[in-house]
């Protein structure tokens, strides 16, 4: 199974953009890019995802590596609501990975 | 638009006793899952529902049953609980299976078994 790797933790200022990296070097290329992410005390909350191309919603911009070895969740101006545990996973279409599995995350902090 | 709903949000229970979490979804999703997430285990598939009237195993399932009533609606039954099931019980909806949908959680429920 293609796994990731992420910091533990990274800190920010309020209002400052967030950059958060994620390495998937065995990634395949049925394998999806998502991140979610969960609040304290709180349900995981879904953010972005993406296969190639660079992805951008309400919430966050998800730059891909070219080669897709890597990818960075972007959080262009971050709040206080903001911190939370942020989980990078692939999700693969060829088997169906239909469950979710997190790994530790990268819990961010953002300093008011 | 409530999204995920859970109930209760916290509960209780002696070693033996049983009870049923209840679910339901107002954004007419296919797809419900049942999810456990304790410390250092990350979150664990329990139970899924493909859709309306089919249920499956995930990783597990041992010490559970679900139930879904209808489309909206995903219930977990823990028949007799056990201190191993003491956990953060979380459901979710999709709109399908397939890994390029996105899951929405509930709030989850805070079970302590005694």
């Amino acid at each position: 199974d293609a796994k990731t790797t992420q910091p533990n933790s990274m800190e920010s200022n309020e209002e400052e953009p967030v950059h958060l990296p994620c390495n998937h070097s065995t990634i395949s290329g049925t394998d999806y890019i998502h991140w979610y992410r969960q609040l304290p005390s709180q349900g995981p909350e879904y953010v972005i995802h993406g296969l190639t191309s660079n992805v951008n919603n309400r919430m966050a911009s998800l730059a891909i590596a070219e080669d897709r070895k890597s990818s960075t969740l972007i959080l262009h101006r971050a709040t206080l609501r903001d911190a939370a545990v942020y989980y990078c996973i692939l999700r693969d279409v060829q088997r169906d990975d239909y469950k979710l599995s997190f790994g530790a995350g990268t819990t961010v902090t953002v300093r008011a | 638009n409530a999204g995920v709903t859970q109930t209760p949000k916290f509960q209780v229970l002696k070693t033996g006793q049983s009870m049923t979490l209840q679910c339901a979804q107002d954004m007419n999703h296919n797809s419900m899952y049942w999810y456990r997430q304790d410390p250092g285990m990350g979150l664990r598939l329990i139970y899924y529902s493909a859709s309306e009237g089919t249920t499956d195993k995930g990783e597990v399932p041992n010490g559970y049953n679900v139930s879904r009533l209808n489309k909206r609606e995903f219930s977990l039954r823990l028949e007799s609980a056990a201190p191993s099931q003491t956990s953060v019980y979380f459901c979710a909806s999709s709109v399908g299976l397939r890994p390029t949908y996105e899951q929405y959680f509930g709030p989850g429920t805070r079970l302590t078994v005694t």
